[in-house]
């Protein structure tokens, strides 16, 4: 069983502030991407990373692929109300299966 | 290029009945997966189908559930005798068959309220 670890759990803070989530395991990915769900939708892919190291930005957020491709973190700079969500990582094995992580519950306050 | 399509969204039955769930997945895609979510928590994984074949069944039930993804039309779960328990969302994901690496794309589920 692949496991994949978020932290933290939940956050709560005000518009503004940057945050960092983490998504860690002990298993080796192929890939890993990170998604965002609202309330009553489905999850929305925000990014695949792919190769250990790899550094991505989309605007405000940015996300870290392990070098030894089992971890990942998710940084977002200067909060806005809108960033509110679930934020899921998912991991991928050679095998086309995907591994969620529990996700982390994000408010951002006004 | 249509996203993931998923029916009905809201769907309600009684115990005992059936419930069946549609997922259309993006064009060009060829592996579906079913995933369930209960309020406040992760997504659970159910099933990994590709076309005329089911890859993965190990976090459905062995009992009541079912799934299939024919050669045409969409991949239908399907739950018989529902039971409260049951209740929930339903997430379908499709995803292309790639060379080096894979990622999905979720439709916008279905929920299911059993009364």
């Amino acid at each position: 069983t692949q496991l994949l670890e978020q932290s933290p759990q939940f956050l709560s803070i005000q518009e503004g502030e940057n945050l960092t989530v983490y998504c860690n395991s002990s298993s080796v990915f192929s890939s890993l991407q990170w998604y965002r769900q609202e309330p009553g939708e489905g999850p929305v892919l925000l990014v695949t990373v792919v190769t250990g190291g790899e550094v991505k930005k989309l605007k405000r957020l940015t996300f870290q692929f392990g070098d030894a491709r089992k971890d990942s973190s998710l940084h977002i700079t200067a909060a806005q109300p809108g960033d509110t969500g679930l934020y899921l990582c998912a991991g991928a094995d050679n095998f086309n299966k995907f591994y969620f992580g529990s996700g982390t519950k994000l408010n951002v306050k006004p | 290029n249509a996203g993931v399509m998923q029916n009905p969204r809201h769907l309600v039955r009684r115990r005992g009945q059936e419930a069946r769930l549609r997922c259309s997945p993006m064009k060009g895609h060829s592996h579906v997966y079913w995933y369930r979510q209960l309020p406040e928590e992760g997504l659970k994984f159910m099933v990994y189908l590709q076309k005329e074949n089911i890859i993965d069944e190990s976090g459905m039930p062995k009992e009541r559930f079912s799934a299939e993804f024919p050669k045409e039309g969409p991949s239908i779960l399907r739950i018989q005798q529902v039971v409260r328990g049951d209740s929930a969302a339903y997430f379908c994901a499709s995803s292309p068959l790639r060379g080096s690496y894979n990622e999905q794309f979720f439709g916008p589920g279905t929920r299911l309220t059993v009364l």
